[in-house]
């Protein structure tokens, strides 16, 4: 199973709205509802941000929003704050042999 | 609160077996499956395996099949990883994780930093 495909970078000025894309195939992203989002500051653990494909944990900003569409997940962040600025992972369930299938990051940058 | 307590930093020749440790408390440990998941050098992220420490029922990625060991010891509510013979190549940060909330890694522990080299 190939990995989700993800920009390498984006950036953004703050109070802006920014969107990162995450592209699978039809056997993982276009086919399961498991999209699951992760933001990881530098030497720290990646947090889980988002589930289900839309979810937020308890604790999560309302800033963050997610969507699919097809074969391509979307996170959303609104209001970009300083703090957002982090590496941001998809994860999309595959099946029960391959488990997650995680994309390859996208680095957010806030201007 | 939950929290998945890792093992510390190893450095390891090429060849070496290693077992890392994952600790967890804050609930009931039998309701969540654990995983394991490395990130490379490159920030890349693998799914490793997850492990039901209820009956030890375990499942890997086909990447990591016959490479490491998942194990459990539910007496002491830790988690551990095992590899027999390391290369240079399981170079990378390992994370223990739980398996929780729609399918996702919802809880994580701080990463254990594993270098091989001669």
């Amino acid at each position: 199973q190939s990995a989700l495909t993800q920009p390498a970078s984006v950036s953004g000025s703050p109070g802006q709205s920014i969107t990162l894309s995450c592209t699978g195939v039809s056997g993982d992203v276009g086919r399961f509802d498991h999209v699951s989002w992760y933001q990881q500051h530098p030497g720290k653990a990646p947090k889980l941000i988002i589930f289900e494909g839309s979810k937020r944990p308890s604790g999560v900003s309302n800033r963050f929003s997610a969507s699919k569409s097809g074969i391509t997940a979307s996170l959303t962040i609104s209001g970009l704050q300083a703090e957002d600025e982090a590496d941001y992972y998809c994860c999309s369930y595959a099946d029960s042999i391959t488990l997650g299938v995680f994309g390859g990051g996208t680095k957010l940058t806030v201007l | 609160e939950v929290q998945l307590v890792q093992s510390g930093a190893e450095v390891k020749k090429p060849g070496e077996s290693l077992k890392i440790s994952c600790k967890i408390s804050g609930y009931t440990l039998t309701r969540n499956w654990i995983g394991w998941v490395r990130q490379t050098p490159g920030k890349v992220l693998e799914c490793m395996g997850i492990i039901y420490p209820g009956d030890s029922d375990t499942s890997y990625s086909p990447s990591f099949q016959g490479q490491v060991t998942i194990s459990v010891d539910k007496s002491i509510s830790t988690a551990y990883l095992h590899w027999s013979s390391l290369k240079a190549s399981d170079t990378a940060i390992y994370y223990c994780a739980r398996f929780g909330l729609g399918s996702a890694f919802d809880y994580w522990g701080q990463g254990t930093l594993v270098t091989v080299s001669s």
